[in-house]
């Protein structure tokens, strides 16, 4: 099974409407990031979770906001989605040791008509 | 603020033929460098890193040298695969504020044909 899963892995959603894309990881590690990519502009951050209780803005943040269930489970929300915000959508993890090294889910394909 | 430069892509390479995607940076103190690749449908994975200067990353075949001097970190394998083909990202991570955030450059395509 993999490491990283994310949920659902295609989402064709209407503008205006809300959201939620989520991500589980069975790595044990404490951080975990969101992070979009569009072509031409690599993956740019939108919102980062070093433990449970701390959630901090990427430089992309608006539009999204996040919630850290557990240590597990991180989940990315667009509350009215807008036609910019298609996109392709990774989460990541990290631990404190190797905390260079991300490792990355399958990614959700976002479409915004 | 922190940044990566990569090589405009899309490269396409004839199998055995020489690889060099340049990627130079922009950082505040001194980062660590790293090469992600994307295969088709997938998610980013760690392909080589360096942490201090004159380090050399290296995995499958792929090497990247830390060049602080040239403020440069590119990639470079001696005979691709059409395998090889994928994105290649080179990102860094800096410490302080920004302790384990990736910066990303733009991506580079890699296409290898038989």
């Amino acid at each position: 099974d993999a490491d990283v899963t994310q949920t659902p892995r295609n989402r064709i959603t209407k503008t205006g409407k809300r959201i939620m894309l989520e991500c589980s990881q069975t790595k044990g590690h404490d951080r975990m990031y969101w992070y979009r990519q569009d072509p031409g502009l690599g993956l740019r951050l939108i919102y980062y979770s070093f433990d449970v209780k701390d959630i901090n803005k990427g430089e992309i943040s608006d539009g999204y906001s996040v919630s850290r269930q557990a240590q597990a489970k991180f989940s990315l929300s667009l509350e009215s989605a807008i036609p910019n915000q298609t996109a392709l959508y990774f989460c990541a993890t990290s631990d404190l040791q190797g905390v260079d090294t991300q490792y990355f889910g399958p990614g959700t394909r976002l479409t915004v008509l | 603020g922190n940044s990566v430069t990569q090589m405009e892509g899309p490269v396409t390479l004839s199998e055995e033929a020489f690889l060099t995607i340049n990627c130079t940076y922009t950082a505040t103190g001194y980062p660590s460098l790293f090469w992600y690749v994307q295969y088709p449908g997938e998610g980013l994975q760690l392909l080589l890193k360096a942490t201090k200067a004159d380090d050399k990353g290296s995995n499958k075949g792929f090497e990247a040298t830390y060049r602080k001097e040239t403020t440069s970190f590119h990639l470079e394998k001696g005979s691709v695969q059409v395998s090889d083909s994928a994105v290649y990202f080179c990102a860094l991570s800096v410490g302080g504020t920004s302790y384990g955030k990736l910066t990303f450059g733009q991506g580079t395509i890699l296409t290898v044909h038989p």
